[in-house]
């Protein structure tokens, strides 16, 4: 069956960097558009990033355009979120997701940015 | 962007009531529209696609209408395990999606 399976939250200070990763399985990872979507505490859904099945394009909400890089290895079956300069309001549970709309979700995975 | 207006943002019915979630879009974006319920703690779930088409495995009490920029998420007789946070998206495009604010929906 169909999974998404997330890693890499935590704790950072402003301006550090963390990695998220988004592990797939059940299904043909390299055929799929795969998405990252945030939500604040308290706050609704906010659409983060999005890369092509193959990689070959990225997009990326202005929130975070210039700070955060979303990657993909389908060898892996791997999608990875590399956030920069990390701000107080990018604290977020952030989810990764399949097709859009999205019919697949990870688990999320909680980032507090924090001094 | 695409502005999503959702109302009301809370609402408490009746077990059996018939509910009624709007959604207006600041730009037509003909039935790329989607439908999610979120319950504490959980990722969304997926609920209606295309405006109208029915998730596969989600009860026929759910059922979604609309084009254009105006849309509505109807539940036909509310049930205890419905109590969520339902929330409309619009996926026109290849980037830029984006959600309503949500509507809290309680039991009375």
């Amino acid at each position: 069956q169909v999974q998404l399976v997330q890693s890499g939250g935590g704790v950072v200070q402003p301006g550090r960097s963390l990695r998220l990763s988004c592990s797939a399985s059940g299904f043909t990872f390299s055929g799929y558009t795969m998405y990252w979507i945030r939500q604040a505490p308290g706050k609704g859904l906010e659409w983060v990033a999005s890369i092509w099945h193959d990689g070959s394009d990225e997009y990326y909400a202005d929130s975070v355009k210039g700070r955060f890089t979303v990657s993909r290895d389908n060898s892996k079956n791997m999608m990875y979120l590399q956030m920069n300069s990390l701000k107080a309001e990018d604290t977020a549970v952030y989810y990764c997701g399949r097709e859009m709309p999205v019919t697949w979700w990870g688990q999320g995975t909680l980032v507090l940015v924090s001094s | 962007d695409i502005q999503m207006t959702q109302s009301p943002s809370t609402l408490s019915a009746s077990v059996g009531d018939r509910v009624t979630i709007t959604c207006r879009a600041s730009l037509s974006i003909s039935d790329w529209l989607a439908w999610y319920q979120q319950k504490p703690g959980k990722a969304p779930k997926l609920l209606i696609y295309k405006a109208s088409t029915l998730e596969s495995g989600v009860p026929s009490r759910f059922s979604g209408s609309g084009s254009g920029t105006e849309f509505t998420l109807t539940i036909s007789s509310l049930q205890p395990d419905d109590v969520a946070t339902y929330y409309c998206q619009q996926y026109e495009g290849y980037s830029r999606y984006t959600f309503g604010q949500g509507t809290k929906l309680e039991i009375k």
